[in-house]
């Protein structure tokens, strides 16, 4: 299977624990986003990679919040001393920088914070 | 800010039903807008991406149209099946220096009873 995978799909942990997320886009693909759904919402953009340089921070990724993507090939989102509003679908998906920007989505990881 | 909003927020129909939903989005500015199915448990899908005025695109029972000049796009599905069950987005990527990050709307939940 050559699509965007993530890992693990489901975490559970108790708030104030450290969290990391990792995604694996498509090859070939440069661009590699990050996005939270919540429910009842679309979801809203987090970060994104060109290549392994991050060029846009969401208003909403707190300090808390930390995404690598070394090398320029998968990526991981860090998420430190969760809080139960951080419980959501964390989904990654990756593009070429062409015109459309076609993004391709992972499956997610569900992220219940207890 | 970005604003693309979706109606109705869900929709309940009997199979064979034929089915539209609405995507509204700022018509200045215009570049692309990208329609997903997202089907419980799995990656969202891309269906189409949207770029000209009067455009209409279609892939087996679904069909869209799109109208920059007003700012919306329309989603038909034809003769609805359960397996059509799904939470429809649609996403606008922008413009400008940040190009390519999608807005989402808040989503339609389609549901197809037998």
């Amino acid at each position: 299977d050559t699509g965007v995978s993530q890992d693990p799909r489901h975490k559970i942990t108790k708030r104030g624990q450290n969290v990391t997320f990792r995604c694996d886009p498509i090859s070939e693909h440069n661009r590699l986003y990050w996005y939270r759904q919540t429910l009842g919402q679309g979801p809203e953009f987090l970060t994104y990679f060109q290549n392994e340089a991050q060029l846009e921070k969401s208003r909403l990724l707190s300090d808390r919040f930390s995404a690598e993507r070394p090398k320029g090939s998968f990526s991981t989102l860090e998420i430190q001393r969760t809080e139960q509003g951080d419980s959501a679908m964390y989904l990654c998906a990756s593009s070429l920088a062409l015109t459309t920007h076609e993004q391709y989505f992972g499956p997610g990881t569900r992220l219940t914070v207890t | 800010i970005l604003n693309v909003e979706q109606s109705p927020q869900s929709l309940h129909v009997q199979e064979g039903d034929s089915t539209n939903f609405t995507c509204s989005f700022p018509s200045s500015n215009f570049y692309a807008l990208h329609w997903y199915r997202w089907e419980t448990a799995k990656s969202p899908e891309a269906l189409f991406v949207m770029t000209l005025n009067g455009d209409e695109k279609k892939k087996g029972r679904i069909s869209a149209t799109l109208n920059t000049k007003e700012g919306y796009s329309y989603l038909y599905i034809k003769g609805s099946q359960p397996e059509d069950s799904a939470t429809y987005l649609c996403a606008s990527p922008g413009s400008g220096t940040s190009y390519g990050k999608l807005t989402f709307g808040q989503g339609t939940i389609l549901t197809v009873h037998p």
